[in-house]
């Protein structure tokens, strides 16, 4: 069965911390998305990889970066949390076709 | 114009009868169609996808697709209340990498 986790589903932070958002799937996906999602604008794609040590901005990448040294596991990295960062965050994977989501994590700056 | 664009909601629709949610999409190279529910606080689910022009079944569920008209759309049977959720469509294109996008969502609510 298809499985995508995240490693917090809450999370609150101060502002100007360093925020670690971590995504592990275990289906041998190549391809790992970390997306946005707020009331009235949709999911957006912060940052996506499509192999090890690989990464592609997405829409809105500032403010983000991303690591993913093994294939399972592709982190998020908040450099320096501010508050319009509060949001719902959702990680994805997947092969050519279907992205399957984890649960997501809600995180608050305060 | 948006890439991926959702009929506005919120729909309302009484138990048991159809739902119909509707998603038309700029990129003519696109080749794969996606259907996802999201219920309130949780991540999106796959319902459906669909690669090729015409009706695909799936239970209650069928999604039509037209490329020539840049449409696709999603069919509820029998909508029951649990099937209130907010609707995705998500479009892939020519590129690889997996790489989705998506429509707005369309809140549907299924009223007893």
């Amino acid at each position: 069965d298809v499985k995508v986790t995240q490693s917090s589903r809450y999370l609150v932070k101060r502002t100007g911390e360093k925020v670690f958002l971590e995504c592990v799937q275990d289906m041998d996906h190549e391809n790992m998305f970390w997306y946005r999602q707020d009331p009235g604008l949709g999911l957006r794609l912060i940052y996506f990889s499509y192999d090890v040590k690989m990464k592609e901005k997405g829409d809105i990448p500032e403010g983000y970066s991303v690591s993913r040294e093994k294939k399972e596991r592709f982190s998020l990295i908040l450099e320096s949390a501010s508050t319009n960062q509060t949001s719902m965050y959702l990680c994805a994977s997947s092969g050519e076709e279907t992205q399957y989501f984890g649960p997501g994590t809600r995180l608050l700056v305060l | 114009q948006k890439e991926v664009e959702q009929n506005s909601g919120p729909l309302s629709v009484p138990e048991g009868a159809i739902a119909s949610l509707n998603c038309t999409y700029s990129d003519r190279g696109s080749q794969s169609f996606f259907w996802y529910r999201q219920y309130s606080g949780k991540s999106p689910e796959l319902i459906m996808s669909i690669y090729s022009n015409g009706d695909k079944e799936d239970g209650r569920f069928t999604a039509q697709l037209n490329k020539a008209s840049q449409y696709v759309s999603l069919l509820i049977r029998d909508s029951q209340p649990s099937d209130s959720a907010t609707y995705l469509c998500a479009v892939k294109g020519g590129t690889s990498y997996g790489k989705l996008t998506f429509g707005q969502g369309t809140i549907l609510t299924v009223h007893p």
